[in-house]
């Protein structure tokens, strides 16, 4: 299995682009979310998942859009960037809910200048 | 929601030494406790966790306790190592249910050989 996969790994946008930051997982987890990652603010999380087709908002969901069509993808976009959504990104998933522990994807670094 | 505190933010240590890092969180509901190790540039990874139901748990070095009435929970790391440096989170929620889960703000160890 190659568990969470994030793609790209480094990002530079210009302010006011938009794109998206993928993520896919091959071990039939239910749930994912996406959450990033700031100096001395650890992990907060911006939208979640519990299966295909349903989605929610987390702690900073401002700027950032997702859709679940499939269970093994779980796409976050960007709308129009900002410098302050420059930060280190990471897609984590679970099998069952979030009483299962994450297994996390290696992180997308976005800089928005 | 849930809050998440987690202390210290820096902490160094001898080899050998032990080291403890512990969080406070406020819903009484939360049920499950992760705790995980992010090593320089990598991805947190999860290292051990904790049921409600549970005082105490070990896995050869570390172990995390939890009590409940005070709601707060801690992580041990007994005979430190220098792979020991990483940046630990801890995490807390609901697993009943498909819940957010909430992290700390993160604790950056240092073992100095």
């Amino acid at each position: 299995n190659a568990g969470v996969t994030q793609t790209p790994k480094f990002q530079v946008l210009k302010t006011g682009q938009s794109m998206t930051l993928q993520c896919a997982q091959d071990m039939n987890h239910e749930y994912m979310s996406w959450y990033r990652q700031d100096p001395g603010m650890g992990l907060r999380l911006i939208h979640y998942s519990v299966g295909a087709g349903i989605t929610d908002q987390g702690e900073v969901p401002n700027g950032y859009n997702v859709s679940r069509s499939t269970t093994e993808d779980f796409p976050l976009r960007l709308l129009s960037a900002a410098p302050s959504q420059t930060s280190v990104y990471f897609c984590a998933s679970s099998y069952g809910g979030p009483g299962d522990g994450y297994t996390f994807g290696s992180g997308t670094r976005l800089t928005v200048v | 929601g849930e809050n998440v505190e987690q202390h210290p933010s820096t902490l160094s240590v001898q080899e050998g030494d032990s080291a403890v890092i512990k969080c406070t969180y406020s819903d009484s509901a939360s049920n499950y406790f992760p705790w995980y190790k992010q090593e320089l540039g990598k991805r947190p990874q999860l290292i051990i966790d904790i049921r409600s139901n549970v005082g105490e748990k070990k896995d050869q070095r570390i172990a995390v306790t939890l009590n409940k009435t005070a709601k707060h929970f801690s992580l041990h790391i007994t005979e430190t190592q220098p792979e020991d440096s990483a940046v630990y989170f801890c995490a807390a929620t609901y697993s009943g249910g498909y819940q957010k889960v909430t992290f700390g703000t993160g604790t950056k160890l240092q073992v100095i050989p």
